[in-house]
């Protein structure tokens, strides 16, 4: 199936750093979705973006839909221990149908 | 509001065996969705089901099956497993085929030896 370029794959930042990646498409999306999953857990919804150009925050989180509708990106400002986990971006279709990242795997080093 | 929830949540089954996931959506949502995590191809959408009806499938052999019931619970059926089926296999709800939002369970650990 189809995936998206995630990048970076990894990262190993120290605590109070922000971190940035970002998702890019060969192909346009409806909607961008960030999600971020623990070990032996299923992946849990951090930011929906809906449209072109929308920028959205929760919390320490900032994500962005690009304007070509092609990528995303996501930012986590003044990073701490538990944003430690793998983070995934989702892109839905007109199809209606979602394709994922390959995954960003953050660790934060106290 | 209950999340998704995913039974059982690990399981070990032989090769050649056949084996069934469970998966109960968040109340009132009516598509549920099925994927498959492992570390060397990521997450793949299996299928999903939207009003007791398969609306997409993903690249995956016959083997890989599913149905949702009137209540929007789903069950996944996996025949003659393969040492490659083994992987962490994630339903998703959300409230409609369109709905932007999808929301993930936590998963079934399957290993099939």
């Amino acid at each position: 199936g189809q995936q998206l370029n995630q990048s970076p794959q990894s990262m190993f930042i120290q605590e109070g750093e922000d971190v940035s990646m970002n998702c890019t498409s060969s192909s346009i999306f409806n909607t961008w979705l960030w999600y971020k999953q623990d070990p032996g857990e299923g992946p849990v919804l951090l930011i929906a973006l809906y449209k072109a150009g929308e920028l959205t925050s929760n919390g320490r989180l900032t994500a962005q839909f690009g304007i070509t509708r092609k990528d995303s990106f996501l930012n986590i400002s003044a990073s701490i221990p538990s944003d430690v986990g793998i983070y995934f971006c989702a892109g839905q279709n007109t199809g209606n149908q979602f394709y994922f990242g390959t995954g960003t795997s953050l660790t934060v080093i106290p | 509001k209950a999340g998704v929830t995913q039974t059982p949540r690990y399981l070990i089954k032989t090769r050649g065996q056949q084996v069934t996931l469970s998966c109960s959506p968040i109340s009132g949502h009516r598509s549920v969705s099925w994927y498959q995590q492992t570390p060397g191809q990521g997450l793949q959408f299996l299928f999903e089901y939207f009003s007791e009806t398969q609306r997409n499938k993903g690249n995956f052999p016959g083997r890989f099956s599913g149905r949702q019931f009137s209540n929007s619970r789903s069950e996944m059926n996996v025949s003659t497993l393969e040492l490659g089926d083994s992987a962490l296999y994630l339903c998703a709800s959300r409230k409609g085929q369109v709905a932007y939002e999808q929301y993930f369970g936590p998963g079934t650990r399957l290993t099939v030896t």
